[in-house]
């Protein structure tokens, strides 16, 4: 089975633009779940979804939105970007029962200038 | 407010010896665990995991023990290795809702 595939790997943008990153789940996979991870702040949580509807929200601002498809795939948006926005995004997908575990993509590092 | 926490940032331990690490949570509604390990740039990669009706689950050189009381839960492994240098995320969930991460260790194996 593949893994979980995050495009792209590398992004840089400047203050001010915004940015979109995709995530492809492992097939069969209907949750996917979104992190931030900066330097010394762990994985922190943004939003799952599950078939098709946010299932769980963490608490950042409104510029980070996200969305699922019907085939499962995943996208994020970001807006007006912000310095304190560069950092690794990492997507994550799982079966969506309520015990089971979760498999990480790559990552997409994105650098804000 | 970190529900699970990692209180060492860092590990270092001799090749062949055995690695402990630890992770603790607040929330008792957490009925599911697992440990990951992280190398830079990349995605965490899953390691090991156990339910709150066990206590301990073990895969190779991997063991997990979870204290409900203590509300603590740790990664053994044995013999450490070199290319088991990464950090190590441990992470919690209740119910199949969203998983709370740990700001994870970062363990060195000195050969």
């Amino acid at each position: 089975k593949a893994g979980v595939t995050q495009t792209p790997r590398y992004l840089i943008k400047t203050r001010g633009q915004q940015v979109t990153l995709s995530c492809s789940p492992i097939s069969g996979h209907r949750s996917v779940s979104w992190y931030q991870q900066t330097p010394g702040q762990g994985l922190q949580f943004l939003f799952e979804y599950f078939s098709e509807t946010q299932r769980n929200k963490g608490n950042f601002p409104g510029r980070f939105s996200g969305r699922q498809f019907s085939n499962s795939r995943s996208e994020m948006n970001v807006s007006t970007l912000e310095l304190g926005d560069s950092a690794l995004y990492l997507c994550a997908s799982r079966s969506g029962e309520t015990t089971d575990t979760q498999y990480f993509g790559p990552g997409t590092r994105l650098t804000v200038l | 407010d970190q529900q699970v926490k990692q209180n060492s940032p860092s590990l270092s331990v001799q090749e062949g010896r055995i690695s402990i690490l630890n992770c603790d949570y607040t929330n008792s509604m957490f009925d599911y665990f697992l440990w990951y390990k992280k190398y830079p740039a990349e995605g965490p990669t899953f390691l090991i995991s156990i339910s709150s009706i066990k206590d301990k689950n073990e895969d190779g050189r991997f063991t997990v023990f979870l204290n409900k009381s203590a509300k603590h839960l740790s990664l053994h492994i044995v013999p450490s290795q070199p290319g088991d240098s990464a950090v190590y995320f441990c992470a919690a969930s209740a119910m199949g809702n969203q998983f709370y991460f740990g700001t994870g260790t970062s363990l060195t194996v000195i050969p």
